[in-house]
């Protein structure tokens, strides 16, 4: 898998946008970026992937920068169960060792 | 809805105690997976599977055995628990491997005393 660099925490006021940077400049061309949380003591959850096109969905928006070595998740109206770590990941292609780091521990304060 | 079930939720055991978790789906998914996660860290993948009677190793497997006799179930076996494996254990699964997307169950906690 491709390295991500995450920072360890970032805090967030209810109702503003989250916006959570991940680096991943070893990416490979045909590597997708991943996202997961982790809500305390619950299974990893799926948020969003893409390739190189920005990607939106009904929980997120991802963010590629063009030479696709950093990332962005947004959560655009950050609620208090956003609260949760969050996983940035750069799969290896046909590599079934999805490796989870330590992740961005977002706090949503009221 | 079932989705991907796992028991116990919760388990305590002594060391030198033989240990069966169990993971069930009900998608008909290829590919399972058993990963830890120790206390405040990141998920380390222990074994997995991409079809039935087929798996592999992942990061960290010593002192586990899996089988994978019917597609839908992936149970992970400590033959000799120890205290080092006391941690909540996660499986997941998804239908082509590689990378795709992974569906988690809610883990199961162990405790080895």
């Amino acid at each position: 898998d491709a390295k991500t660099t995450q920072p360890t925490s970032m805090d967030c006021a209810e109702g503003r946008a989250a916006n959570l940077p991940c680096n991943h400049s070893t990416i490979s061309g045909n590597e997708y970026v991943y996202w997961y949380r982790q809500i305390h003591s619950q299974g990893p959850q799926y948020i969003i992937h893409g390739l190189k096109n920005n990607e939106t969905n009904e929980m997120a928006s991802l963010i590629i920068t063009e030479d696709r070595k950093s990332s962005t998740l947004i959560l655009p109206h950050a609620t208090l169960r956003d609260t949760a770590v969050y996983y940035c990941i750069v799969p290896s292609y046909n590599n079934n060792d999805m490796r989870f780091g330590a992740g961005t521990r977002l706090t949503v304060k009221p | 809805d079932a989705g991907i079930t796992q028991s116990p939720r919760y388990k305590i055991t002594e060391t030198g105690r033989q240990v069966t978790l169990m993971c069930h789906q009900t998608w008909s998914h290829s590919y399972m997976f058993w990963y830890r996660q120790d206390l405040g860290h990141g998920l380390r993948l222990i074994y997995y599977s991409a079809a039935a009677d087929i798996t592999d190793k992942g990061e960290v497997p010593d002192g586990y055995v899996v089988s994978r006799s019917k597609t839908e179930n992936f149970p992970l076996t400590l033959e000799s628990a120890t205290r080092s494996q006391t941690s909540v254990y996660f499986c997941a699964s998804t239908q082509f491997g590689g990378g795709e997307t992974q569906y988690f169950g809610p883990g199961t906690r162990l405790l080895v005393l």
